[in-house]
């Protein structure tokens, strides 16, 4: 069955630092990867989404990077974080089709201070 | 950008009441329609496709609807339960473009 992790779970991060934060999907090949941003009082954001290696599209111009080194990782990065950035942060995954259903990984919760 | 309104956005019932809830959407270039369930401390987890036009489908007491034409659905529970309790997002996309969330409507089952 196919998994996917993402860590850390959550992080406390003072305004100019960088940030990583890590997503992997086991069991599943080629999936279609996303990055979402829930911020407080809104919807789920789409950020960042990929359908294979190296492939990134990105749905919102902010001081956020993603990138796809391997198939089944996705990497959300950040030179220098705003306070802005303060949120709920979700990787997921899917098969290739509009109609596949995305599956979830358990968030970051990102503080920024 | 494509805007996906839910309504209510939150929304009080008793346990054993039924309820439903709106999610609309543009009809133009529609391909489907997603529906999710979002518990406090869990991940959102899949609950419905739906591509077609009157599209019906259902899972244990909650089922949806799909009118791609008027460009909406509607969510029900039957019977809440205090287990129900959650935030449902319904998504929409256009082919392989990306889905677009809605704000989602927020449930809660007072036992």
């Amino acid at each position: 069955s196919q998994t996917i992790h993402q860590w850390p779970a959550t992080l406390v991060q003072p305004v100019g630092s960088p940030l990583s934060l890590e997503c992997t999907v086991e069991g599943t090949s080629n999936p279609n990867l996303y990055w979402y941003r829930q911020a407080a009082g809104r919807g789920l954001q789409l950020l960042f989404y990929s359908v294979g290696i190296g492939q990134i599209s990105s749905e919102v111009p902010q001081n956020l990077s993603a990138s796809r080194p391997q198939d089944r990782q996705f990497i959300l990065s950040s030179k220098k974080l705003l306070l802005s950035d303060s949120g709920f942060y979700l990787c997921a995954w899917s098969l290739t089709g509009g109609s596949q259903p995305q599956h979830f990984g358990d968030g970051t919760r990102l503080s920024i201070l | 950008i494509l805007n996906v309104e839910q309504s209510p956005q939150s929304l009080h019932v008793q346990e054993g009441d039924s309820t439903n809830f709106t999610c609309s959407f543009p009809s133009s270039n529609f391909y489907a329609l997603h529906w999710y369930r979002w518990e406090t401390a869990k991940s959102p987890e899949a609950l419905f496709v739906m591509t077609l036009n009157g599209d019906e489908k259902k899972k244990g007491r909650i089922s949806a609807t799909l009118n791609t034409k008027e460009g909406y659905s509607y969510l029900y529970i039957k019977g809440s339960q205090p287990e129900d309790s959650a935030t449902y997002l319904c998504a929409r996309n256009s082919g392989n473009t990306p889905l677009v969330f809605g704000k989602g409507t927020r449930l809660s089952v007072i036992a």
